[in-house]
Order: C-alpha cells, then structure tokens, then sequence
C-alpha cells in the first residue's frame, strides 16, 4: 500500500519560515493536500493541488510537490500555526494520510 | 455555507456494531464524494472509505471486511456501519466532502464524534 512519510515534529521561531516535508514514492507524479489540525478542532484544508490555497488561508502559507517530496512552506511563522499538519494524497481511488506533523513555535 | 454534522452511539460495545450517520445542509449530497476518517486518541488521520451520491463505494482496504457506507439523498444523509468492532476502533469518527477533481482534497468536515469501544 502506499505511504507518505512526514517527521513527527518541527519547531521554528516566530516570524521565521517553517517547512514540513511529505514524502512518497512518485509524489511529485500527483497532486497533494495539506490540514491544519488544532488540538479539539476538525482538520482544515490549508493546500491543495500542491499549492493552491483556499479562500481563507492566509498567505504565508505555500506548497510544492516535486520528485518524491511535498512541502508545506509556512511564511513569517506566527503563534497562531502551531498545530498538527497533514499531508493527504491518493493512490489510484483511495485516499492516503500522512503521519501528521506537529508544528511547534517557540 | 455547507455543514456536515455526526451522529449517533458515543459507546459501542466489543464485537458489535458501530452506527453513524451525517448530515449535510447548506448544500445537496449530490455531485461530490463523501468520505467517513478516523482519529484514534492521540494519533494521526485514516481513510475509512467514500461514498458518492449515486451510491458507488470505495474502500481502505485494512477496513474493507468491516465496513459499509450508504447514501440516503433524500435525507441529505449518509451513513457509516463498521461491524465487528475492538477497542482499536475507538476514535473520533469525522465525515468530510472531497472534490474529487484533480486534487481539491477534503473542503468541508463535520466537527466529529467520538466513539469509545468497551463493555
């Protein structure tokens, strides 16, 4: 079965760049979603199509998805993004999560 | 603004059946997929399986034998039934909309439930 492999934690400094790495085999072949997850809070859809952002989503928040490798990019950082990330893809119908990353800003 | 909403038993016992279903308002169930997800305590997000409006399925396949998704769109309903549970099917059960056109991913999720397998 196929798998996306995410570390399970980054930290950055508020107001610095935070990047979150998705890996699998021929990601960069298909398109990869990104969720936000706040602790008691449902996922929220920050990306898709690698790098697209829903109306809403601020835009310190960018994607890209090349080779084997999709990268959520957080701009200027703010205490507000601390939060679990993860990445979503599919494999031929059905649907795959990554592990999820915890973003911590201190 | 779409809503979905969850529904049903918070406690379900070993070996039994458990039973949701979600609601979706603000918008038809037709012409898009929906899909039930998983989050056991503490862990990460897994695919429990689609339905689409017009009934046709899919599965996870380490779920497939258990699971059974239905679509009343009379109702704008839809409904998750995963027999033979065990303690490891404890978890906060979301129901979510996915574009599936190219990409557009998972737009709009219920604000889950959770559903703890004991005796």
């Amino acid at each position: 079965s196929y798998e996306l492999t995410q570390p399970p934690s980054v930290s950055v400094s508020p107001g610095q760049t935070a990047s979150i790495p998705c890996s699998g085999d021929k990601l960069g072949n298909q398109y990869t979603c990104w969720y936000q997850q706040k602790p008691g809070q449902s996922p929220v859809l920050v990306i898709y199509q690698d790098s697209k952002r829903p109306s809403g989503i601020p835009e310190r928040f960018s994607g890209s998805n090349s080779g084997n490798i999709a990268t959520l990019t957080i701009s200027g950082t703010q205490a507000m993004d601390e939060a679990d990330y993860y990445c979503q893809a599919w494999d031929s119908s059905t649907v795959v999560f990554g592990g999820g990353t915890k973003l911590t800003v201190l | 603004q779409v809503q979905l909403q969850e529904s049903g038993p918070g406690l379900v016992k070993p070996s039994e059946t458990l039973s949701l279903t979600c609601t979706v308002s603000g918008g038809s169930i037709s012409s898009y997929y929906w899909s039930w997800i998983r989050q056991p305590p503490g862990k990460g997000l897994e695919w429990i399986g689609y339905i689409y409006y017009t009934g046709s399925t899919n599965y996870n396949p380490s779920l497939k034998s258990r699971v059974t998704i239905l679509v009343d769109t009379s109702k704008n309903q839809f409904s998750l039934k995963l027999s033979s549970v065990t303690a490891a099917d404890t978890a906060v059960y979301y129901c979510a909309r996915e574009v599936r056109i190219a990409g557009k991913g998972f737009d709009y999720w219920g604000q889950g439930t959770l559903v703890t397998v004991s005796s």
